[in-house]
């Protein structure tokens, strides 16, 4: 069974419409993320959420709107899509940050704005 | 911004130990040492973690220096699958670790 596991995998679109990405997590974990992954392979934090509440919110434009339905799941909706918005998305999931936890990635949306 | 710096690039011989030396003079006392891996078009994955003594385990041994600026990622016997970009990541225990930050890593290429 994936651990992490994202739909779809890839994603075409034109610009100007609004997309979503699906993520969900069987490993019982408290605290979930979506990053970016840039063309410079720069990968950066866009969301933290734990136990459902957002934690972290990285100066991600309000055309991104993470929702979560319950600890399982991390959906990411995205509105308006600009060229910009081409990245590779990685959900990550981990227990609550104490003094050790790692953090488990999916494998990835590529998504494309055309 | 990453608090680590990593060199851009290294090769390694095919069975031979790759050192991945990782800098972090910044670090605060509860500030642990992470590296993770990123193997081409998949996800980033744990290898080790440390936050003052020597580490090992099945994927690799992590050496920290004593004053902790600085440590050194050891895959005792490299193989063509431990291509990838590796990053060292430097994180505070409790909530500072909603907010793990990756710097650029370094790419790891293993020759046969």
């Amino acid at each position: 069974d994936t651990a992490v596991s994202q739909t779809p995998k890839y994603l075409v679109t034109q610009m100007g419409n609004d997309k979503s990405i699906k993520c969900e997590q069987n490993l019982g974990h408290d605290t979930m993320y979506w990053y970016k992954q840039d063309s410079k392979k720069f990968l950066k934090i866009m969301f933290s959420y734990n136990n459902k509440e957002l934690i972290i919110n990285e100066t991600v434009p309000n055309r991104f709107s993470p929702k979560s339905p319950d600890k399982a799941h991390l959906n990411l909706h995205i509105n308006s899509l600009e060229l910009g918005d081409s990245a590779v998305y990685f959900c990550a999931s981990s227990q609550a940050p104490r003094a050790h936890t790692e953090a488990f990635f999916g494998q990835g949306t590529r998504l494309t704005v055309v | 911004d990453a608090k680590t710096t990593q060199p851009t690039s290294m090769d390694c011989a095919e069975g031979r130990a790759a050192n991945l030396p990782c800098n972090h003079s910044t670090i605060s006392g509860n500030e642990y040492v992470y590296w993770y891996r990123q193997i081409h078009s998949q996800g980033p994955q744990y290898i080790i973690h440390g936050l003052k003594n020597n580490e090992t385990n099945e994927m690799a041994s992590l050496i920290i220096t004593e004053d902790r600026k600085s440590s050194t990622l050891i895959l005792p016997h490299a193989t063509l699958r431990d291509t990838a970009v590796y990053y060292c990541i430097v994180r505070p225990e409790g909530t500072g670790g909603f907010k793990t930050i990756f710097g650029a890593g370094t790419r790891l290429f293993v020759k046969a």
